[in-house]
């Protein structure tokens, strides 16, 4: 069993769609959680932190379930643009930033 | 462009072949990471070095693979008698010890094994 497991997707939704995206990790002793965006043939990149009170970065909302140990991305109002493929991330070290990845939920927004 | 470097961006070699990756990291970031990422999975964890101390190795860094970091700046990924299992995207990361979650990925350098 993979450490971060993910629907692998795709998704794929018109625009203006709201989109949830779903996640768990095995290691409980996992220490900080995060949503990375990949577009195609780049390099990841940092979405955003995910906190166990939930947080909300614009059309963005990430919330953390440490007690089930699931990790969720909801966006609001699809726009082309958000076409990528979303991977889910735990640090799993507390003292630098080893992070596991899931192998990426793809998305695709159309018109 | 101040962002992370990675060179050789693509790289073909025979089996048997030996490659090393270079990877120019931010240059104010003290830590580095090497990731390996093959078609429809995410980036899997291969070394750290926080300066020039390479501090962890993930067990899929056989024998045949070697990074270094002499200088604490750049750092390259050596593979030695490559095999076709080694094709994959090459991603060398930074960070600063502040940046909590967020490492800034290079372009990466990919490898195809014939």
């Amino acid at each position: 069993r993979k450490e971060v497991e993910q629907d692998p997707g795709p998704f794929n939704v018109p625009e203006g769609a709201t989109v949830a995206f779903n996640c768990t990790y095995s290691n409980s002793a996992s220490q900080s959680f995060f949503w990375y965006r990949q577009d195609c043939r780049k390099e990841p990149k940092l979405l955003m932190s995910v906190y166990s009170s939930g947080n909300e970065d614009g059309r963005f909302t990430a919330q953390l379930n440490r007690a089930s140990q699931y990790i969720s991305l909801l966006i609001r109002d699809s726009k082309l643009s958000d076409s990528a493929t979303y991977l889910c991330v735990v640090n799993r070290s507390g003292g630098y930033n080893k992070l596991i990845f899931g192998a990426g939920t793809r998305l695709a927004v159309h018109p | 462009d101040t962002g992370v470097s990675q060179n050789p961006r693509h790289k073909i070699t025979k089996r048997g072949q030996n490659v090393t990756f270079r990877c120019d990291p931010i240059s104010e970031h003290n830590r580095l990471y090497w990731y390996r990422q093959t078609l429809g999975q995410g980036p899997e964890f291969l070394t750290y070095f926080q300066n020039e101390a390479q501090l962890e190795k993930s067990r899929l860094l056989s024998d045949r693979f070697s990074a270094e970091r002499p200088k604490g700046s750049f750092s390259t990924l050596e593979i030695q008698r490559t095999e076709q299992g080694d094709s994959a995207m090459y991603l060398c990361a930074s960070s600063s010890g502040t940046s909590a979650g967020e490492l800034f990925f290079g372009e990466g350098s990919r490898l195809t094994v014939l």
